[in-house]
């Protein structure tokens, strides 16, 4: 069964650094690429980043290119975000996805965590 | 990255069927066969509903049915229950990023 676990959020000032993290399970994680995607309170969805399977190539949303990098670690098949400059825009709900295939195709997300909350405020 | 274009709310009664529009260009909807649907219920992540346009993921239900037309997008889900309250999020590929609607809210009444 596919699982997909957040951690690493939390509450930190304007300009502040954060980490996020996302084990998995269930799956051959090189296989397939993987997708951020946030929430801000009470509003939609919002891809952040995503990273091919086994290449780990990147992609970024330009509200966060420059600030943010996305990575994965094969050996712990666990995907990260490495969140800097952060804003209070920046404020939202984090879901890892998983995607069906290889990055850009089919859909982003066949499975998705449960998500770990981001507050940026002083 | 402009985000696609959903109607904020749609409502129907038990056993209607009801459409839910997600209008983008030629660069995302209209250019790609990767469009998918999510549907959210408070609080809860989202779940991928229909994916390559028309496409359900094992375990979904086939009241829930998906189309394209152009650079637009549809979700239709028929015989309407209770448990299909909830927001619903259309999705694209758009050369090398994703974009999503803004999201409608989908009222059982």
């Amino acid at each position: 069964e596919v699982h997909l676990l957040e951690s690493g959020g939390g509450l930190v000032q304007p300009g502040g650094s954060l980490r996020l993290s996302c084990a998995a399970s269930g799956f051959i994680f090189s296989n397939y690429a993987m997708s951020w995607v946030r929430q801000a309170p009470g509003k939609g969805l919002e891809w952040v980043s995503g990273i091919s399977g086994s290449a780990g190539t990147t992609f970024y949303a330009d509200s966060v290119k420059g600030r943010f990098t996305i990575s994965r670690d094969y050996s712990k098949s666990t995907l990260y975000l490495q969140m800097n400059s952060l804003r209070v825009d920046d404020t939202a709900v984090y879901y890892c996805a998983k995607a069906q295939g290889a990055y850009g195709s089919s859909s982003l997300g066949d499975y998705w965590g449960l998500g770990t909350l981001v507050t940026v405020s002083s | 990255q402009s985000a696609l274009t959903q109607p904020a709310s749609v409502s129907g009664s038990p056993g209607q069927s009801i459409t839910i529009s997600c209008t983008g260009t030629s660069n995302d909807i209209g250019g790609y066969n990767y469009v998918s649907w999510y549907q959210q219920h408070p609080g809860k992540a989202p779940k991928l509903m229909i994916y390559e346009v028309s496409n359900r993921p094992s375990g979904v239900s086939d009241r829930f049915s998906g189309s394209k037309s152009g650079n637009t997008a549809s979700l239709t889900i028929s015989g309407l229950q209770a448990e299909d309250e909830a927001d619903y999020y259309c999705s694209s590929y758009t050369s090398t990023n994703w974009v999503f609607g803004g999201g409608t809210k989908l009222t059982v009444l």
